[in-house]
C-alpha cells in the first residue's frame, strides 16, 4: 500500500514569505507527527496530531510554526514570514494510533529561505 | 529530559567487517528503543525496535541490537557489512505517554569501502 507521501518535495522560498507543506499520512493511521532535520540540530520534533487535534505542540519553534490537521487524514505545516533558520527538512511519519509506536516517515519537504 | 546520544558520528569501514554503534539515553523510567536507518535520497526507515521481552532484538538485513537497561545503551550491531549499508543510522527513544513522540540521536553516518 501507498506509504506516507509528502509534498512539495522542494521548496526555495524568499525571506518573509508563507510556506505552507503537506503531509498525507498512511490511510487509518490516526496519529501523525511533524520532525524537522536540519544540520547541527539533528531531528527534531515539532508537533503531533491524534485525529484533527494537536494536543501538543511543544516542538514548534516560534509562533510562525502552525499546522492543522483536517478529515483525520492530511496535514499542513505553514511557516509564516519564513528567516534562514527555517531551512531544513520537514519530515512527516504516521502510526495506526497513539498506543502503536512504530512510526512511518514519510520522504520529507527540503525547504530553503535564501 | 529525555535525550539520546549516538557518539559515533561517522564510521568508516572495509566490507565484512563488523558494525557497532553506540547508543545511550536518559530517562529514568520505561522506554521504547528504535533504530532508524536513512539510505542516501531515500526516507527514514525502521531498522529494528525494543519494547520489552528479550532485550537482543534482531531487525532487518541482520541487524541487532541489545538493550542493556543497567548502561541506558541500546547498540546496534551488524556482523559483516556491506557496502549497501552505506547510511546514515538514528537511535530514537520514545516514552509513550500522551504523544509517543521520538526523541532522535544526532546520527552517525556510515561509508562502507568495497
Amino acid at each position: 500500500g501507498a506509504g506516507v507521501s509528502q509534498s512539495p518535495s522542494n521548496k526555495v522560498t524568499e525571506k518573509g514569505k508563507d510556506v505552507e507543506l503537506r503531509c498525507d499520512p498512511i490511510s487509518g493511521h490516526t496519529a501523525l507527527y511533524w520532525y524537522r532535520q536540519s544540520l547541527g540540530q539533528g531531528l527534531e520534533f515539532l508537533i503531533y496530531f491524534q485525529g484533527n487535534s494537536a494536543p501538543d505542540k511543544s516542538g514548534l519553534p516560534s509562533d510562525r510554526f502552525s499546522a492543522e490537521r483536517t478529515g483525520g487524514s492530511v496535514s499542513t505545516l505553514t511557516i509564516q514570514r519564513t528567516q534562514q533558520e527555517d531551512s531544513a527538512v520537514y519530515l512527516c511519519a504516521s502510526s495506526l494510533n497513539r498506543a502503536n509506536n512504530e512510526q512511518f516517515f514519510g520522504p520529507g519537504t527540503r525547504l530553503t529561505v535564501l | 529530559a529525555q535525550s539520546v546520544s549516538q557518539h559515533n558520528h561517522h564510521v568508516i569501514l572495509s566490507e565484512a567487517a563488523s558494525l557497532e554503534l553506540g547508543c545511550n539515553y536518559s530517562y529514568g523510567g520505561t522506554v521504547n528503543l528504535f533504530w532508524y536507518v536513512q539510505y542516501p535520497g531515500q526516507h527514514l526507515q525502521l531498522l529494528l525496535k525494543y519494547f520489552s521481552g528479550d532485550p537482543l532484538v534482531k531487525g532487518i538485513k541482520g541487524f541487532e541490537a541489545e538493550f542493556i537497561k543497567s548502561k541506558f545503551s541500546f547498540n546496534l550491531r551488524k556482523p559483516s557489512v556491506q557496502w549497501s549499508d552505506t547510511a546514515e543510522y538514528f537511535c530514537a527513544v520514545n516514552s509513550g505517554g500522551a504523544t509517543n513522540k521520538l526523541i532522535f540521536g544526532t546520527g552517525t553516518l556510515l561509508a562502507v569501502q568495497p
